[in-house]
Order: structure tokens, then C-alpha cells, then sequence
């Protein structure tokens, strides 16, 4: 079926260096993204999102952009800070619906 | 947690005895939604309510039913705890009106033994 998916499971940069995050979904019907951050113990925290009429949005120190022709979605993260590690995933809603679907998520980890 | 809490928030229950969790927000959004996580399974939802008594079944329902009298509540109930339910469950809210964004509450870890 169709689901949202991510490449990389683990990733660990070193502290002040930029982080991009990668998740490929295959549902071209999908109009909205998601990225949320989750730490050891606590729920999922919204950081950003992105509807597929825009190709990048930024918040602070946090980008997302997106690629329709290839069907990627990608979460940059800026001067990485060690209260940046944990575990990062995407979600995609469908056209129809107010449903998300998760990826699997990736665990960052930031080396001081 | 954006106005939501869950209760409670760790149980251990057995085999085959009635489980409910309860979700309560404080933010008057419109739907609701029940999801749990499990390791290589990513968030899966159970069930949502896109109004008071107003739900509908999620990716995997099967053992669950879900109950939403007010606005600012959405019980999940497990009617018969098996270990497979063994999970850490998180609700979630978001206004609708336009907005897709799902806020997440705290989680509650349930163990069924």
C-alpha cells in the first residue's frame, strides 16, 4: 500500500553543522505535510509543515522542502543544538480526509 | 501538550479485563483521534471523532471502541485487554476549519500482562 517512509533511520552530526532529515512518501494525492519531532518519553511536537502548492516554508532555524516530481520531503535543521536529538518523522494527509499517515521515523543524534 | 492530557498516564492491566483511556482538552477543537506506537510500527491511528458523537475507524481498530459525549472528551476503551494491545497510546487533537495540524498529548503507556 501506500505509505510515507523515511531513508535514513539514524543520523548523527556534530554539534553547530546543519541536519537534513529525508522521507519519501508515494501518495500523489497527498496536499499536505508534516514534520514532527519526538522525544524519550514525551508525545510528538509539531515543528512544521507544508502544503503541496508551496515547494519550501521556514520557521525558525527549521526548513522543510518538497519535491512533488520525485515525491520527497526533506527537514532541514540549522546550527544543530544537542536539544535537537530525537527521534524525527513525517506525516502525509491524502486530498480527502483528515487523516495522517506516519513514516517510521529517524533518531537524530548530536555529538557535543 | 497544547491543552490535552491523558489518564492515566502508565497502567498494567491482565489479560482479558476492560481497559479505558481517557483524553481531555482544553483547546474546544473539533476532531480527535486516537493513535498507538509501537517500535517498527511508526504511529498507527485507531480510531478519530470529527464531532461530539461523531467517530469513525482508523488503520487498526479491531478491539477498540472510542466514545466522544462532549467536546472535550474521547474515551478509548480496549473491551478485553490482549497482550498484542500492549502499546503506548497517544491522542491527539486539531481545530479542522482548514487546519490539518494534529497537536499530541503525553502519551499513556499501557502494559497488559
Amino acid at each position: 500500500g501506500e505509505s510515507v517512509g523515511l531513508h535514513l533511520p539514524t543520523l548523527s552530526v556534530q554539534e553547530g553543522d546543519n541536519s537534513i532529515i529525508n522521507c519519501a512518501y508515494s501518495n500523489s494525492a497527498s496536499d499536505y505535510f508534516i514534520w514532527y519531532k519526538q522525544e524519550s518519553g514525551k508525545g510528538p511536537q509539531f515543528i512544521i509543515d507544508i502544503r503541496s502548492n508551496m515547494d519550501k516554508r521556514q520557521g525558525q532555524r527549521v526548513t522543510v522542502l518538497l519535491n512533488k516530481t520525485v515525491k520527497h520531503l526533506s527537514l532541514q535543521i540549522a546550527a544543530t543544538q544537542p536539544g535537537d536529538s530525537a527521534v524525527y518523522f513525517c506525516a502525509e494527509k491524502k486530498n480527502a480526509g483528515n487523516m495522517l499517515t506516519f513514516g517510521g521515523g529517524t533518531r537524530l543524534m548530536v555529538k557535543p | 501538550d497544547a491543552g490535552i492530557t491523558q489518564s492515566p498516564r502508565h497502567k498494567v492491566t491482565e489479560t482479558g479485563t476492560p481497559v479505558t483511556l481517557r483524553c481531555h482538552q482544553t483547546e474546544n477543537h473539533r476532531y480527535m483521534y486516537w493513535y498507538r506506537q509501537d517500535p517498527g510500527h511508526g504511529l498507527r491511528l485507531i480510531h478519530y471523532s470529527y464531532g461530539v458523537k461523531d467517530t469513525d475507524k482508523g488503520e487498526v481498530s479491531d478491539g477498540y471502541s472510542v466514545s466522544r459525549s462532549k467536546t472535550e472528551d474521547f474515551l478509548l476503551t480496549l473491551e478485553s485487554a490482549t497482550s498484542s494491545q500492549t502499546s503506548v497510546y497517544f491522542c491527539a487533537i486539531s481545530p479542522g476549519l482548514g487546519t490539518d495540524t494534529q497537536y499530541f498529548g503525553p502519551g499513556t503507556r499501557l502494559t497488559v500482562l
